[in-house]
Parts: structure tokens; C-alpha cells; sequence
């Protein structure tokens, strides 16, 4: 089983909406979750990243939250535009661990 | 500030032929190097690992091999490709430690 969990696996949204993109990990012991924003045929791209203390952070138009607690993230893309249009993955990695575990990607699509 | 730099960008090559993906990363010592693999609709599969000169972790037995000859460059390699050799492969750096990576613009191998 994956130990990141994102949902949902696609989304089709009108230009100027808003959305709203979940990561579920189980990865322990947790360091850190990124969101990093991938457009088609290009290396991904970090969006913000976030520690067990970190609640909330934003960068421009996208905010992420964490509960570490319930070992859940979200990354909220308020008024959607066409260049959002990409994939979202969510990683999270674990304390003393070279290692990370990836989401397979929430597919994001803006149409106008 | 750090940059990372992968090439080629795409590649197509027959079944049975070598193949040779190159990574350097500037403006950073020492740091950690990564090669992925993602297959379209699945998460980024760790391939190779490094944290020095010389050392390599392999994470999968594959047809693929990695070496890492000065301290910020990072070669994937391959005596024969195979046909399930295709995918789109990333070449990540990190910080020792810190567990955050960033990404190059990505390959895309494809084997005919």
C-alpha cells in the first residue's frame, strides 16, 4: 500500500473556481510534506513545504494545510487559472530516511 | 543559487543500444543525487541514490545503471535499453539531511 494517498486522481474545473486537492500519508516518522506542481513533460516544482508545527502556509494563489494528527494535507487553489492546469503531487518525508514517499498526482485540468 | 541541469531533454533509441542521461547541479557541494522514473499515472519511482563520489544505492534491479563520477554530476546508464526502458526519468538534488528535493527539467526515453 502507498503510503501517500492522494485524491482525487483527476479534476476538470472551470477558469476563475476554485478547487481543493487532498494528500493522506502514513508515512512516520513524519519531517516534512511538499506540494510540488508539474506541467506536462517538465520536472516538478516545489509549491510550499511544510513542518509538523507549520498549520497553514501560502505561496500566491495556492495554500497548503497539514494536521499531523490526522496525517492530512490539503492544497486549496483559490481562483483557478489556466496555467494551473497540472499535475499536484504530494511528498512526504520521514525523520532520519533518505528515502520519500511520493502521491501519484492529482491531474488538474482549467478550461475556460 | 543552485541550479540543476539534465540533457537530453528527449531521446528516442532502439531496443539493444546504450544509453547515457546526464545531470550536474551547480552551485552546491556534496549534495545528495537522485534518478526517477514515472510512468504516466503512477507516482515517481526511485531509481538510484547518491551521497558522494562513487557511492550508489540502487533501489530496483533493473537494466539501468548509475554512476556518479564528480561530486556534482549524476549519469544513468544503460548497456542495452529495453522496451519497458521508456518513461520519462528525473535527475533531483538534495541537501543532505533536509530530505527536500529539486528537480531537473526531465528526460523523456523513448524505445523502439
Amino acid at each position: 500500500k502507498n503510503q501517500v494517498e492522494q485524491s482525487p486522481q483527476s479534476l476538470i474545473i472551470l477558469e476563475g473556481k476554485n478547487c481543493t486537492l487532498q494528500c493522506n500519508y502514513t508515512v512516520s516518522p513524519f519531517s516534512n510534506l511538499r506540494w510540488y506542481k508539474q506541467d506536462t513533460g517538465r520536472g516538478p516544482v516545489s509549491l510550499t513545504i511544510m513542518t509538523f508545527s507549520e498549520n497553514t502556509k501560502s505561496n500566491g494563489r495556492y495554500t497548503a494545510t497539514l494536521d499531523a494528527d490526522t496525517k492530512q494535507s490539503s492544497l486549496h487553489i483559490t481562483a483557478s487559472q489556466l496555467s494551473d492546469s497540472a499535475s499536484y503531487i504530494c511528498v512526504v518525508s520521514a525523520y532520519g530516511n533518505n528515502r520519500l514517499a511520493f502521491g501519484k498526482g492529482n491531474q488538474v485540468v482549467v478550461i475556460p | 543559487s543552485q541550479t540543476i541541469h539534465q540533457w537530453p531533454a528527449t531521446l528516442v533509441q532502439p531496443v539493444g543500444s546504450p544509453l547515457s542521461l546526464e545531470c550536474t547541479v551547480e552551485g552546491t557541494s556534496n549534495p545528495n543525487l537522485y534518478w526517477y522514473r514515472q510512468a504516466a499515472g503512477r507516482g515517481l519511482q526511485l531509481l538510484f541514490y547518491s551521497v558522494g563520489i562513487g557511492q550508489i544505492s540502487s533501489e530496483v534491479p533493473q537494466n539501468l545503471s548509475a554512476s556518479r563520477p564528480q561530486d556534482r554530476q549524476f549519469i544513468l546508464s544503460s548497456k542495452k535499453l529495453l522496451l519497458s526502458d521508456s518513461g520519462f526519468y528525473l535527475c533531483a538534488w538534495g541537501v543532505a539531511g533536509a530530505n527536500v528535493l529539486t528537480f531537473g527539467a526531465g528526460s523523456r526515453l523513448t524505445v523502439l
